[in-house]
């Protein structure tokens, strides 16, 4: 069965400080796909990255980078240099091969304070 | 370039009565699927569509339905409404099963 875990529950940081959001998954597929998505308080899930199981280089876009880890299962998120308007919930999800069906851990609700 | 829009932004309804959701995909999608997110949790798959027949189907009951149409829009009913079915109900579409881009979801709360 496939699992994705978000261990921290909430996060809170000064603004500027850097944070790192966990994530691991579980699955049995050699081919799967894993994604953050962003959830502020409007509701609606915004796309951040999506990473297939044979890509595991790094990756940095501005501020926000993703380490991919497949001997630990792991796909943690970090921002860089935090800002108020990170404010949000974030999920890490999971699919199966390319089907587009998302397995979501339980998010991780970050409070970036000023 | 218009997103994933959502129909109605909320609703209350009673337990017993049915509801429908509506979707318009974002331009040029042409798979929707419908996601359930009770409060504090993660979003949970209910079902996708393709070329207007349901392709997956999560662990979710039979009172749950679901229909594409032609154009690509879609709708979600869901008959003998419970309790337990206030949530956020959210819509993603994609292309080609690439990554899904989601709508602000409408709001259900059931009396």
């Amino acid at each position: 069965a496939q699992k994705v875990t978000q261990a921290q529950t909430e996060i809170s940081v000064v603004e500027k400080e850097d944070v790192t959001l966990d994530c691991v998954y579980e699955t049995r597929d050699t081919t799967y796909y894993l994604f953050w998505y962003k959830q502020p308080p409007s509701g609606e899930l915004v796309f951040l990255i999506r990473r297939n199981s044979f890509d595991e280089q790094n990756e940095i876009s501005g501020r926000y980078s993703w380490n991919f880890q497949k001997s630990t299962s792991s796909f943690n998120f970090t921002i860089t240099a935090s800002q108020v308007v990170d404010s949000a919930v974030y999920f890490c999800a999971l699919s199966k091969g390319n089907t587009g069906k998302l397995i979501f851990g339980q998010g991780t609700t970050l409070q970036v304070k000023p | 370039d218009a997103g994933v829009t959502q129909s109605p932004t909320h609703l209350i309804k009673t337990r017993g009565q049915q509801v429908t959701l509506r979707c318009s995909p974002k331009s040029g999608h042409d798979t929707v699927s419908w996601y359930q997110q009770a409060l504090g949790q993660g979003p949970q798959f209910i079902f996708q569509y393709y070329e207007e027949e349901e392709r997956q189907r999560g662990n979710f009951p039979d009172r749950f339905s679901g229909h594409q149409f032609p154009n690509y829009s879609s709708e979600l009913n869901v008959n003998a409404l419970l309790l337990g079915d206030s949530a956020l109900y959210l819509c993603a579409s994609s292309l080609d099963k690439r990554e899904e881009f989601f709508g602000p979801g409408t709001r259900l709360t059931v009396l």
